[in-house]
């Protein structure tokens, strides 16, 4: 079982332009939710996809966006970089059932120059 | 809103010994799930120990204990016989029984552990 897997593990963009991260979830799970960590913070919640839609929002603005795709792999999207976007960005799987354990992929550090 | 509170911002202990790291938390919920998550420097984020709010009984795994005070909405965490190999940030997270299962974190507390 691979886990959560994420990529790319580490990119540098300009500021303004655009990002795409990637997450392939642990087998069998069917809920991704992304997570934006601050140096030296803890990690603060994006959003969450299940059976393709986005089911929770955080406190984020629109310039972040996500997909989940049928075999349940997700894509989160950033456009127009700012500088304060740099940060590590965690995807983590789970099973619907409220009752299971997320799991936590090795996250995509995103550098904004 | 539900927050959680990491008063320690870094804790150091020798080997061997025993250290205890905080979680406070606020939240208008009466079912719910605590979790203390270990971040070593691989960034991948791991479970410890998991608390469902309506066990009175405290969890615990190996050398790994949590002292759960639900009315002062208090988490603790005690590492027991600590090794080299549990250096890292600890991360203290609240999530609501039902629904999204959307985690809100600590701001972490950074653990030492003295050879």
């Amino acid at each position: 079982d691979a886990g959560v897997t994420q990529s790319p593990t580490h990119l540098i963009k300009t500021r303004g332009q655009q990002v795409t991260l990637r997450c392939s979830p642990k087998s069998g799970h069917d809920t991704v939710s992304w997570y934006q960590q601050a140096l030296g913070q803890g990690p603060q919640f994006i959003f969450q996809y299940y059976e393709e839609e986005e089911r929770q929002r955080g406190n984020f603005p629109d310039r972040f966006s996500g997909h989940q795709f049928p075999n349940y792999s997700s894509e989160l999207n950033v456009n127009a970089l700012l500088l304060g976007d740099s940060a590590l960005y965690l995807c983590a799987s789970s099973w619907g059932s409220p009752n299971t354990e997320a799991f936590f992929g090795q996250g995509t550090r995103l550098t904004v120059v | 809103a539900q927050t959680v509170t990491q008063s320690q911002p870094e804790m150091s202990v020798q080997e061997a010994e025993t250290v205890t790291l905080s979680c406070t938390y606020d939240t208008s919920e009466s079912d719910y799930y605590l979790f203390w998550y270990k971040q070593p420097p691989s960034r991948q984020m791991i479970l410890v120990i998991r608390q469902e709010a309506y066990k009175q009984q405290n969890a615990t795994e190996n050398r790994f204990s949590v002292n759960f005070q639900k009315a002062a909405k208090s988490f603790s965490l005690k590492i027991s016989d600590s090794q080299l190999g549990d250096a890292a940030m600890y991360f203290c997270a609240y999530r609501v029984l039902q629904g999204a299962q959307k985690l809100v974190f600590g701001q972490g507390t950074r653990l030492t552990i003295n050879p």
